[in-house]
């Protein structure tokens, strides 16, 4: 089954604590992203990927790492995590770019205290 | 630079009215546009896309959508409301680069008996 998976799909943790967010795609889709979800703002875009280790800034990129060895998994870091990206994290890939349909991850929702 | 409305956070109808959810959008370049269904606890998955050619686009779940350039809007529509549209639904417009889908705040359906 053609699937984004995304690893753990609940987390809470507290400031300062490292953590990584998975996300792997099984459709050899060469473009990943990253959202981010907050109520009355929708989705906003935090890093994408357009190949294997070609990633590059979205909106909000602040305080997130991401990295693209392989080109099935594109994981999400926050090195120190902090209270103002308590919110619900979605990971995408398509085929060529933004312009085709994307597939959505199941979505990590993430509480930082 | 591309953006996305969606006039009312909320709509309410009854099963069997017609459904209408309104999204303008704003493109420096011929759109692609988009609306996704995020169900509860949900990824997000796609409704219907437009592109080139053919103005009115049909979807999954008897959905569609109609481009009108002049008026700069995508507004989604279904004849008959059932129980189960009851779900987030968001507007999106693909950025001039390619590389992020530019959301709307979304529109939350919801559907009585």
């Amino acid at each position: 089954e053609a699937q984004v998976t995304q690893n753990p799909r609940y987390l809470i943790t507290v400031t300062g604590k490292k953590l990584t967010v998975t996300c792997s795609q099984n459709m050899n889709h060469e473009y990943m992203s990253w959202y981010r979800q907050d109520p009355g703002l929708g989705l906003r875009q935090i890093y994408y990927s357009m190949n294997v280790e070609v990633t590059d800034k979205g909106d909000v990129p602040e305080g997130y790492k991401v990295s693209r060895k392989e080109k099935r998994n594109f994981p999400l870091i926050l090195e120190s995590p902090s209270p103002n990206q308590t919110s619900l994290y979605f990971c995408a890939s398509s085929f060529g770019t933004a312009t085709y349909e994307q597939y959505f991850g199941p979505g990590t929702r993430l509480t930082v205290t | 630079a591309q953006s996305v409305t969606q006039l009312g956070s909320h709509v309410s109808v009854s099963e069997g009215a017609l459904v209408l959810l309104r999204c303008n959008y704003s493109s420096s370049v011929p759109p692609y546009l988009f609306w996704y269904v995020q169900y509860p606890n949900q990824g997000l998955q796609l409704l219907l896309k437009y592109t080139t050619g053919a103005t009115l686009v049909k979807g999954i779940n008897g959905f569609e959508a109609e481009f009108k350039k002049s008026e700069t809007s995508f507004h989604l529509t279904k004849p008959s409301a059932h129980m189960s549209d009851a779900a987030e639904y968001f507007c999106a417009v693909s950025d001039e680069a390619g590389t992020a889908l530019i959301f709307g705040k979304g529109t939350t359906l919801s559907v009585s008996s």
